[in-house]
């Protein structure tokens, strides 16, 4: 139980397009949905909190409108870098946590974003 | 400032040498202290929650133990698959009313046979 999946794995994109990642809990509802970004060697970086229905809590120092986050439902949220530049590639991590669970973040695989 | 702080950085061990990763935690109020493994090129795998001091819990060769003030992950006679970064995470009271973890830097673990 709590798997989360997201799509794609890896991406490579030129400078200036936009790039959509889809996070997915397969096998419970999420309320909540995060999004973190991780650099080599680095420990994760939280980007934002989403959650169902409503607009997204962004960190301190992340741009909203280059990291645009959809939550349209309960098992599905989105995550879509707008004009990459390769400073924007990186790991992108997203987590879900079960609606009336506890509390425990359960982790996609990633996306690797490579941005020329 | 709620702050995580693990340590070692780093941690090489020879197959079957018992040793403790430290996590020490500075925040408002101790909601959640998570922790979780991650292998290279992958997202962290959940391991454990702990939510008060005194609390244990164990899974295979893990032991995870909390105090007021830190948490220890302790790794019996480990094995070469035990490799990968160990992450502490804790969630406070307070954050905005989501869950949200502040990540340590974690600790990168190798055992070698």
């Amino acid at each position: 139980g709590a798997v989360v999946s997201q799509h794609p794995s890896w991406v490579i994109c030129k400078s200036g397009t936009s790039v959509k990642i889809e996070c997915r809990s397969l096998d419970f509802q999420a309320t909540t949905m995060f999004w973190y970004r991780q650099f080599p060697k680095q420990s994760l970086m939280l980007m934002a909190t989403s959650n169902e229905g409503s607009k997204a809590t962004y960190e301190q120092g992340v741009e909203k409108d280059k990291f645009l986050i959809n939550h349209a439902s309960l098992t599905l949220s989105t995550l879509t870098v707008t004009s990459a530049h390769p400073e924007d590639s990186s790991f992108y991590i997203c987590s879900a946590s079960e609606a009336g669970g506890e509390e425990t973040q359960y982790f996609g695989p990633g996306t690797r974003l490579l941005v020329l | 400032e709620d702050q995580v702080t693990q340590s070692p950085e780093a941690l090489r061990l020879q197959e079957g040498e018992s040793s403790s990763l430290n996590c020490s935690y500075t925040v408002s109020g101790l909601r959640g202290l998570f922790w979780y493994r991650q292998d290279p090129g992958k997202g962290p795998e959940f391991l454990f929650t702990l939510y008060s001091a005194g609390e244990e819990k164990e899974k295979e060769r893990l032991k995870a133990t909390l105090t007021k003030k830190e948490s220890f992950l302790h790794i019996t006679a480990p094995k070469p698959e035990d490799s990968a970064t160990y992450l502490c995470a804790v969630q406070a009271w307070g954050s905005g009313g989501y869950n949200k973890l502040i990540f340590g830097a974690g600790t990168r673990l190798a055992v070698h046979p």
